[in-house]
């Protein structure tokens, strides 16, 4: 299976601050990386596919990017509604597998 | 609109088996794989599994072969997962999750989540 892992696996930010997320694969998974927020007693929520495409409806301020065995998520400037753990997974190959988390909370 | 509409909270004791509902509207039940994955108390999310609702087709992770089992419904546009033998650990929340037309492992639409507690 490919270990997904993240780092870190929490921070402290204030609104407007730039946040970035690092998700590592253990084996190459070309861009086949999604992203997800999860929001304490909710479903997770869809933001980021095949690395760095937006789901529909995801503001402009999340981004992603990388290839191959790392990738990063950034929030340009981060929004009161943005403070949740934030998830990646590869969907490259079965088992489909979830990084840990990370946690983003108000400093 | 499109929606995933899971089925109701379980309890059930440890050896027997639960099975949940996704019950799907507003969109071709039959373009879009589903997806299942579970989340543990205070834990991160497992896959578990997919279904093709077009033939009934599934792929099963290793974790739960033997124990898991999807089915589908196109009558009700409802998809169905039965875990067996159940255990105190298989205590969680378990999502459906839809697969997005043009890749099916990519999730688009996620349900509310079903929990399953499983206690003696």
């Amino acid at each position: 299976d490919i270990q997904m892992t993240q780092s870190p696996s929490s921070l402290s930010a204030s609104v407007g601050d730039r946040v970035t997320i690092t998700c590592r694969a253990s084996q190459v998974i070309r861009n086949n990386l999604a992203w997800f927020q999860q929001k304490p007693g909710t479903a997770p929520k869809s933001l980021i596919y095949a690395a760095s495409s937006l789901q529909s409806g995801v503001p402009s301020r999340f981004s992603g990017s990388g290839s191959g065995t790392e990738f990063t998520l950034t929030i340009s400037s981060l929004q009161p509604e943005d403070f949740a753990t934030y998830y990646c997974q590869q969907h490259n190959t079965y088992p489909l597998t979830f990084g840990p988390g990370t946690k983003v909370d108000l400093k | 609109q499109m929606q995933l509409v899971q089925s109701g909270a379980e309890v059930k004791r440890p050896g027997a088996s639960v099975k949940i509902s996704c019950k799907t509207s507003g969109y071709t039940f039959t373009t879009y794989y589903i997806h299942y994955v579970r989340q543990a108390p205070g834990q991160g999310l497992e896959w578990m599994g997919i279904i093709n609702p077009a033939n009934g087709d599934t792929h099963y992770a290793q974790t739960f072969q033997g124990r898991v089992t999807m089915t589908r419904d196109t009558s009700t546009t409802t998809v169905y997962t039965e875990l067996s033998s159940l255990r105190f650990e298989d205590t969680a929340i378990y999502y459906c999750a839809r697969g997005s037309r043009w890749e099916q492992n990519v999730f688009d639409m996620w349900g509310r989540g079903t929990m399953v507690t499983v206690s003696s």
